[in-house]
């Protein structure tokens, strides 16, 4: 168990509503990741983060926003939630991608009806 | 699970077979590759990873190779057990940056 939650696993939104996906960590890892998983298409990443309050784009960050005030706390947000969201979300904690390996939480997934 | 419904690439094999599953990454500036796996249900887990300065590297009961002339990946698993049954990912990272790009994976079954 690599001390990673996150929060909420299961949701069901409706289109146009607003979601935030929690990612907690207890390792205090530098680096923390939003991918997204989706069949055809594996993991492909949102938005990361290399410090508190250092984030990056991913090649999927349309639509999502991410915020990192804390450490152990990394959210994604989707500011208005559409059909194309539904999917399910892992969040990762690293000291870096090229340093070694990342740990996965256990995933969230989302439907957008 | 989460794995469940991605219309991924199947191998199946018998157990206590070898197998052997493979990957094509896209660039040539990528310096650093991991094999990861999945549970149905659960994130991916790191298995073993290489350098581009290498062809080879083993671990338990895990080989990977790579030849970068095709920029292809492999990833060996002897005497298959019905726990490898899973989706397992190759990955990639280009030259100096923090981001792994993930292929698409291939769903390994156990056939008893």
């Amino acid at each position: 168990d690599a001390g990673i939650t996150q929060s909420p696993r299961h949701k069901v939104t409706e289109t146009g509503t607003p979601v935030t996906l929690r990612c907690h960590q207890t390792e205090n890892h530098r680096y923390m990741y939003w991918y997204r998983q989706d069949p055809g298409h594996g993991l492909r990443l949102i938005h990361y983060s290399y410090g508190v309050k250092d984030t990056d784009k991913g090649e999927v960050s349309d639509g999502y926003s991410v915020s990192r005030s804390k450490t152990e706390d990394f959210l994604l947000t989707l500011e208005s939630a559409t059909s194309s969201q539904t999917s399910v979300y892992f969040c990762a904690i690293g000291a870096g991608a090229s340093t070694g390996e990342l740990f996965f939480g256990e995933g969230s997934r989302l439907t957008v009806l | 699970g989460e794995s469940v419904g991605l219309h991924l690439p199947t191998l199946s094999v018998q157990e206590g077979d070898n197998s052997i599953i493979n990957c094509a990454y896209s660039n040539s500036a990528s310096d650093y590759f991991i094999w990861y796996k999945q549970e149905s249900g659960k994130g991916p887990q790191f298995i073993i990873d290489i350098r581009s300065n290498m062809d080879k590297r083993q671990g338990q009961r895990v080989t990977v190779l790579l030849n970068k002339t095709v920029k292809h990946l492999s990833l060996q698993i002897a005497a298959t057990q019905p726990g490898d049954s899973a989706v397992y990912f190759c990955a990639e990272i280009y030259q100096g940056a923090q981001k792994l790009v993930f292929g698409q994976g291939t769903r390994l079954t156990i056939n008893p």
